[in-house]
């Protein structure tokens, strides 16, 4: 059964730090690993999917990595402003009929 | 398109009575989900499905029931509501299992 993972709850920064933020999964035979932002009283919305060949994806000052062997992935926020607060979430899917498996989330706080 | 769309957008039942939640998607998507989601609780999964047909039960799937007849409905039944129940309620879906998920923008639901 596919655990996940995420520590710390909750993290506040100072505008403009480069920060990480981290998502452990206990089965390593993933076949990939989404991450997600929510805004309070919002929905999900998709920011990265990592699949289980790739080891990185990219998008603007976002980078997310994929270690299977070390059952770690991280979310890589450059030069964070306030608007990057918000929860962020992992989730992992393992098998072909198989189903998401989200970690509690990480409430980020950048403070101005 | 429309993505993943979800009604309503706000509930409240009294103790006892019935309701259905509708999750509707556009993207011809072969898995959907329903999870609920507590403070503090993170997402916890309640039924999902893998295709038109298919079903299968979550973490915490007791007091719901799901049908999916198909592709792009996947209704969530509440029979006998009870105050443990006041949540708030996300369908997601996606194409495949090595593509990206998507979300409703949820379903807030209050049992006195």
């Amino acid at each position: 059964k596919q655990e996940v993972t995420q520590i710390p709850a909750a993290l506040s920064v100072p505008e403009g730090e480069n920060l990480v933020l981290n998502c452990s999964f206990t089965d390593s035979a993933i076949y990939n690993l989404q991450w997600f932002r929510q805004d309070p009283g919002k929905g999900l919305t998709s920011l990265l999917l990592i699949q289980s060949s790739q080891r990185e994806q990219t998008s603007g000052r976002l980078n997310a990595s994929l270690d299977k062997s070390s059952g770690r992935s991280t979310l890589y926020i450059a030069a964070s402003q306030p608007g990057d607060s918000a929860t962020y979430l992992c989730a992992g899917f393992t098998g072909a009929n198989s189903k998401l498996t989200f970690g509690k989330g990480i409430t980020l706080s950048v403070r101005p | 398109n429309a993505g993943v769309t979800q009604t309503p957008k706000f509930r409240i039942l009294k103790i006892g009575q019935s309701m259905t939640l509708q999750c509707t998607q556009d993207m011809n998507h072969n898995y959907m989900y329903w999870y609920r989601q507590d403070p503090g609780m993170g997402l916890k999964l309640i039924y999902y499905s893998v295709g038109a047909g298919i079903t299968d039960k979550g973490e915490v799937p007791n007091g719901y029931n799901v049908s999916r007849s198909t592709t792009e409905d996947f209704p969530l039944r509440l029979e006998l509501a009870a105050p443990s129940q006041t949540s708030v309620y996300f369908c997601a879906s996606h194409r495949e299992w090595n593509t990206e998920a998507f979300f409703g923008q949820g379903t807030r639901l209050t049992v006195v």
